[in-house]
């Protein structure tokens, strides 16, 4: 059973646009939650992190919100730029060694 | 700053044989994981390391045994390889528990 899920296979968005890329997962007692990039053919790439202290982080262009009550993560990025291209995978995790990931949001954004 | 390394990046293997996959990391990192990536199922653990010499069971271990002799190497083994294992496979290591990780660029098996 599926604990991180992203609903969102795929998500186009003009340049300049905000892009928003959700998550929702299953376990209340989840405490640490990345977002990681990925191009084809590459590793993920780190991108952002919360924890449940916080409801809210911001590292630039990238903002991760967290709504614990709704068990519910989304990452915004504004402006969306072209390189921005790439699968979004949000993951979750108790300890913050076993991370669960979500299945990923391929996000396009058109020039 | 070749960071996390994975070799091979592409193998495969027939049913039964067996394999060992090599993760090196220069961050000095303690924490080093193992991940398969499947379609539809986006990443999931295999087992993990916190430290030189130690291991432990993630989501899917069944059909994996792993070493960390070095703290700078994280080895995975298929013992006798199943068509089941035929994913891509990511290598990840941490400065610790909750941090971002650094993933290498991945090993892409196939089982035949």
């Amino acid at each position: 059973d599926q604990q991180v899920k992203q609903n969102s296979p795929s998500l186009s968005v003009q340049e300049g646009r905000i892009s928003i890329l959700n998550c929702d997962y299953t376990n209340s007692m989840f405490d640490y939650f990345l977002w990681y990039k990925k191009y084809p053919a590459e590793g993920p790439t780190f991108l952002i992190s919360i924890s449940s202290i916080k409801d809210k982080n911001e590292d630039g262009r990238f903002t991760v919100f967290l709504n614990k009550s709704a068990k519910h993560l989304s990452l915004h990025i504004v402006p969306s730029q072209p390189g921005d291209s790439a699968v979004y995978f949000c993951a979750a995790s108790l300890t913050g060694n076993q991370f669960y990931f979500g299945t990923g949001t391929s996000l396009t954004v058109i020039p | 700053n070749a960071g996390v390394t994975q070799t091979p990046k592409f193998r495969v293997l027939k049913t039964g044989q067996s394999m060992t996959l090599l993760c090196a990391q220069d961050m000095n990192h303690e924490y080093m994981y193992w991940y398969r990536q499947d379609p539809g199922m986006g990443l999931r653990l295999i087992h993990y390391s916190v430290g030189e010499g130690t291991t432990a069971k993630g989501e899917v271990p069944d059909g994996y045994n792993v070493s960390r002799l070095k703290k700078q190497n994280f080895l995975l083994g298929l013992e006798s390889a199943a068509p089941s294992q035929t994913s891509v496979y990511f290598c990840a290591s941490s400065y610790r528990a909750g941090y971002g990780y650094t993933f290498g660029s991945g090993t892409r098996l196939t089982v035949v």
